[in-house]
């Protein structure tokens, strides 16, 4: 157990609404990643963190923001949400050894009607 | 080119077959290339992950098969189980991509009874 808590589990909101996810970890990894998974395209990055207030643009970061203020603690935000945003969004961290596998939490699925 | 293919995306075996996923890549610097396991409603998990310096990597009944020259690889699953059902991901990951990785659109695999 990686110690990854994912916030909410599911939600179903209206599009144009905003939408906060939250990625809690309990200890103290560097890396923190938000993913996308959809049916036919796997995982998608959409924003990574590589430090408190240090983010990176992933490949569909389009839509979505991201914000780092404590280490545990990695925000997703869907300014006005979307249809096409309906997915099931994972955090993952990266593990400390020198091949720094990742560990996912559980997943948020989201719905966007 | 970050893509990882990724090849059937679904497969059905009997208990006892041995089912072979595959994945082709076109970046050369890719260093690392693991194989993530998803059950349902769960976060993927690594499975096994080599190294491009090998051909081949083993842990239990899972197998990476590396073939440098034509960058491929596969996993096999040896004696496959009931509880081996999940969907599977490749991926590949390199230092200068800021440690990111690119997964594979996944493999949902069903063993029967």
């Amino acid at each position: 157990d990686a110690g990854i808590t994912q916030s909410p589990r599911h939600k179903v909101t209206e599009t144009g609404t905003p939408v906060t996810l939250r990625c809690h970890q309990t200890e103290n990894h560097r890396y923190m990643y938000w993913y996308r998974q959809d049916p036919g395209h796997g995982l998608r990055l959409i924003h990574y963190s590589y430090g408190v207030k240090d983010t990176d643009k992933g490949e569909v970061s389009d839509g979505y923001s991201v914000s780092r203020s404590k280490t545990e603690d990695f925000l997703l935000t869907l300014e006005s949400a979307t249809s096409s945003q309906t997915s099931v969004y994972f955090c993952a961290i990266r593990g400390q050894g020198a091949v720094g596998e990742l560990f996912f939490g559980e997943g948020s699925r989201l719905t966007v009607l | 080119q970050q893509q990882v293919k990724q090849s059937p995306q679904s497969l059905i075996v009997q208990k006892g077959g041995i089912p072979i996923i595959n994945c082709a890549y076109e970046n050369t610097a890719f260093d690392y290339f693991p194989w993530y396991q998803q059950f349902p409603g769960k976060g993927p998990a690594l499975l096994i992950a080599i190294r491009p310096d090998v051909s081949e990597k083993k842990e239990g009944r899972f197998t990476i098969s590396f073939n440098k020259s034509a960058k491929q690889f596969s996993l096999h699953i040896m004696d496959s189980q009931p509880g081996d059902s999940a969907t599977y991901f490749c991926a590949a990951s390199m230092k200068d991509y800021g440690q990111n990785f690119v997964f594979g659109p996944g493999t949902r695999l069903s063993v029967l009874p």
